[in-house]
């Protein structure tokens, strides 16, 4: 069975810009998390969507957000891209939410590069 | 606001050489601790899920133990290639499927 998918694989922008990264979760799971990971440290979280609807946002600014398709996939979008915006994005699924913990399981990631 | 410490930051070992990796956390109404490998410039691989005290789970030479304040990542006899980054991070509250990560252990092993 397929995995965590996300696309592309890289990325180059430059300040100001608008970007758009793509994730498809597992076949079944119904939830998508987005990660950031700054080289040399441990991913933070930016969103959770579950059925179309976000069920957590982390500390950052408006110019992140998310959106979830009714086939569970789901679109980042980063506006106004600022140089410290270049980090690894990460999408992570999982079967459900609530309060059950769930395990996620993470795709490969898309390198952003702001220059 | 939830917090997870991983020491030491860096590990060296020789083959065949165990230690453990520490994962300190504190929660409000912890729901899971999770362990994850992360090669560089990959996605973090899924290890473990510990949900309480008491709990141990094993994978091929890899053990995770959970207490009420840590958990620990035992490594028996590694290989070269169980060297990479090893995440920790936890769940809590209500509510969202949210993970807080700790900064990771590299971890290398020389033959």
């Amino acid at each position: 069975d397929a995995g965590v998918t996300q696309s592309p694989t890289h990325l180059i922008k430059t300040r100001g810009q608008h970007v758009t990264l793509r994730c498809s979760p597992i076949s079944g799971h119904k939830s998508v998390s987005w990660y950031q990971q700054v080289l040399g440290q441990g991913p933070q979280f930016i969103f959770q969507y579950y059925e179309k609807e976000e069920r957590g946002r982390g500390n950052f600014p408006d110019r992140f957000s998310a959106r979830q398709f009714p086939n569970y996939s789901s679109e980042l979008n980063v506006n106004a891209l600022l140089l410290g915006d270049s980090a690894l994005y990460l999408c992570a699924s999982t079967l459900a939410s609530g309060t059950v913990s769930y395990e996620q399981y993470f795709g490969p990631g898309t390198r952003l590069t702001v220059t | 606001e939830d917090q997870v410490t991983q020491s030491p930051e860096a590990l060296r070992l020789q083959e065949g050489e165990s230690s453990s990796l520490n994962c300190s956390y504190t929660v409000s109404g912890l729901r899971g601790l999770f362990w994850y490998r992360q090669d560089p410039g990959k996605g973090p691989e899924f290890l473990f899920t510990l949900y309480s005290a008491g709990e141990e789970k094993e994978k091929e030479r890899l053990k995770a133990t959970l207490t009420k304040k840590e958990s620990f990542l035992h490594i028996t006899a590694p290989k070269p290639e169980d060297s990479a980054t090893y995440l920790c991070a936890v769940q809590a509250g209500q509510g969202a499927q949210k993970l807080v990560f700790g900064q990771g252990t590299r971890l290398t092993i020389n033959p």
